[in-house]
């Protein structure tokens, strides 16, 4: 079945600087790569996705990268601010089931 | 609209006991989904459902059972609960067909249901 890795698992920025979180994937069928947002105490809500057609998306301060090749896929956030403080998956998804990531927990310092 | 609705928030059970965490969407979306989250291990499928009286296993699907009677409701049950089963409990709903449009595979998520078997 699909498998999806994502690091770092904790990752603790500055306010203002930028922060960068990798996934990898193992099944090539996928073809939907979202991302999703846990603040505490909720459920997780989706910030941003891709399809396996397309190699980018950015919205304002978020981007997130497909390499279908290598089986990678980024999330990247500019101009960290203290909101933006929460944990992050990363999943991969193929008709009914979406695989999530192990998480990373982001810190932005002020 | 309320999206997506656990109950209950909290539950202590002991070792052996049975429960149903419920959980209803007033969306109308087709699909269904209950996973788990562990410390360290993300998010893991537990079941899904495509619609009423569908519905199919998921990572990690062994000591729960699910049914789907209404497109509104898919309840989680434990028959017998473990301290394995100790985590966090989210239901998510999408809109389950078209998947090609925007926004139809956008998983929506409830608040989650924490239990604790003892």
């Amino acid at each position: 079945g699909e498998n999806v890795e994502q690091h770092p698992s904790t990752l603790s920025v500055q306010e203002g600087d930028s922060a960068v979180i990798k996934c990898t994937y193992s099944d090539s069928a996928s073809n939907y790569f979202p991302w999703y947002k846990q603040e505490l105490g909720k459920g997780p809500q989706l910030i941003i996705d891709i399809r396996s057609n397309v190699g980018e998306k950015k919205d304002q301060r978020i981007a997130v990268t497909l390499n279908k090749t290598a089986k990678h896929f980024s999330l990247h956030i500019t101009e960290t601010q203290p909101e933006d403080s929460a944990v992050y998956f990363c999943a991969a998804s193929k008709g009914f089931k979406t695989i999530f990531g192990a998480g990373t927990r982001l810190f932005v310092k002020a | 609209n309320a999206g997506v609705t656990q109950t209950p928030k909290f539950q202590v059970l002991k070792t052996g006991q049975s429960m149903t965490l419920q959980c209803a969407q007033d969306m109308n979306h087709e699909y269904m989904s209950w996973y788990r989250q562990d410390p360290g291990m993300g998010l893991r499928l537990i079941h899904y459902s495509v619609g009423a009286g569908i519905t199919d296993q998921g990572e990690v699907p062994n000591g729960y059972n699910v049914s789907r009677s209404t497109t509104e409701d898919f309840p989680l049950r434990l028959l017998s609960a473990a301290p394995s089963q100790t985590s966090v409990y989210f239901c998510a709903s999408r809109v389950g067909r078209g998947l090609t449009h925007s926004g139809a595979n956008v998983l929506t998520f409830g608040a989650g249901s924490r239990l604790t078997v003892l």
